[in-house]
């Protein structure tokens, strides 16, 4: 069974500064789909990035931006120039090419401070 | 649209109650999706439709859970005889099949309290 990992349960950032928070997975599928998601306190999911592990180029997204790295199983989130807003609880997702259901790790929260 | 809506935001109940949940999905999304989340935890899959039939199940979906999607459009996740261990989010999200990996749209939740 697949399994996903975030090993920081908080991190803080100032403003306009960079922060990178960590995923690692386990699986045994060569293909599959990553998700960074994010978790307001509106509740509501965002879908932040998403990398296809097929492709290896990185993902970008504005601010955002992976570091993928297959073979460690490693899935890692940048965000550059932190704004308030980013403050949330971000989760990383694995989804199997074959089964349409995420697993989520347990959360990163993010604090941003002016 | 106004994406995907999910009632009521909050419900807190007695022990031993049934509880009805309802989620409204993205109108052109076939796919609906139900996950529960626990505080301090990610949300974790219970369910999921196409259309009217329910393809998946988690063991996590105990004989007193049961969700249903009858016309393909709107769901329902119905808990009964609810336990103190059933608190928690229950998120909703939809998609189109065949794009899951674009990534699916949430809810905002609906959040279960049993006393």
């Amino acid at each position: 069974a697949q399994t996903v990992t975030q090993s920081q349960p908080e991190m803080s950032v100032q403003e306009a500064e960079t922060v990178t928070l960590s995923c690692t997975y386990d699986t045994s599928e060569s293909d599959y789909y990553l998700f960074w998601y994010k978790q307001p306190p509106s509740r509501q999911m965002i879908l932040v990035i998403r990398q296809e592990a097929y492709k290896q180029q990185n993902a970008t997204e504005n601010r955002f931006s992976v570091n993928f790295q297959k073979a460690a199983k490693s899935f890692s989130l940048k965000i550059s120039d932190s704004q308030l807003g980013d403050a949330a609880m971000y989760f990383c997702a694995y989804r199997s090419l074959i089964a349409d259901k995420l697993i989520f790790g347990t959360g990163t929260r993010l604090q941003v401070f002016p | 649209d106004t994406g995907v809506s999910q009632d009521p935001r909050h419900k807190i109940t007695k022990r031993g109650q049934n509880v009805t949940f309802r989620c409204d999905p993205i109108s052109e999304h076939n796919r609906l999706y139900w996950y529960r989340q626990t505080l301090g935890q990610g949300p974790e899959f219970l369910t999921y439709f196409q259309n009217e039939a329910q393809l998946e199940k988690s063991r996590l979906l105990s004989d007193r859970f049961s969700a249903e999607r009858p016309k393909g459009s709107f769901s329902t996740l119905e808990i009964q005889r609810t336990e103190q261990g059933d608190s928690a989010m229950y998120l909703c999200a939809s998609s189109l099949a065949g794009t899951g990996g674009y990534g699916y749209t949430f809810g905002s939740g609906t959040r279960l309290t049993v006393v």
